[in-house]
């Protein structure tokens, strides 16, 4: 069964960038999309954007233009770089994997999240 | 983007209770909807895609149902560990949108 595990930094200052990694393991980072996903204190959860094993990516029109994401499938890793944060993208971060069939396309893999702060 | 909304936001039910939650989209993205739990602290979990899919290991208690903008979830006989925040999401496009959740709480 795939396992996703989140790593980076738990403090960020403002204005810096936020950057993560997300391991994935028991399966290859080859086929499905892999997405970040964030979740602020109390709210819902917000789709951050997407990168498939080709490189081709998909983002959320409102962080487009500060963000980045790569994948590096000789580690089975992909990242996620967000510049010019502020507080409002204190979250916890997940990463997930999105399967497609027939019947959808949904995310059934979950890693456990990493809460990022943005703070001096 | 797609809007999706829920309703009700919170709802109190005992062990037991047969519990409806619904999600509404703000245009047709036919069955590309998915139902996900989340306990406190944790990831979010897969239990209902395409509208009505049941996720492999998933009780057959958790049911379903819905087309077009409107979508319900069922819980037939509510249990302890179901007590959780429910979100709907939709696969339709990008970018992907949640509902703001429902949170079933123990009455």
């Amino acid at each position: 069964q795939v396992q996703l595990q989140e790593s980076g930094p738990g403090l960020v200052e403002p204005s810096e960038t936020l950057s993560l990694t997300c391991n994935v393991s028991g399966g290859s980072i080859n086929s499905y999309y892999w997405s970040w996903i964030r979740q602020p204190a109390g709210k819902r959860l917000e789709w951050i954007g997407r990168i498939s094993i080709g490189g081709n990516t998909n983002y959320s029109p409102s962080l487009k233009r500060r963000l980045t994401m790569s994948v590096d499938t000789s580690k089975n890793q992909f990242s996620l770089n967000l510049t010019s944060v502020t507080a409002a993208d204190t979250a916890v971060y997940f990463c997930a994997r999105e399967g497609s069939t027939t019947e959808g396309r949904y995310f059934d893999s979950w890693g456990q999240g990493t809460l990022v702060t943005v703070s001096s | 983007d797609i809007q999706m909304s829920q309703s009700p936001s919170s709802l109190s039910a005992s062990v037991g209770d047969r519990v409806t939650i619904t999600c509404r989209a703000s245009q047709n993205i036919t069955t590309y909807l998915n139902w996900y739990l989340q306990r406190p602290g944790k990831a979010p979990n897969l239990i209902i895609y395409g509208a009505s899919s049941l996720q492999s290991g998933v009780p057959s208690r958790f049911s379903g149902s819905g087309s077009g903008t409107d979508f319900n979830v069922t819980i037939s006989r509510l249990q302890p560990e179901d007590f959780a925040t429910y979100y709907c999401q939709q696969s339709y496009t990008t970018p992907r949108t949640f509902g703001q959740g429902t949170k079933v709480e123990i009455k």
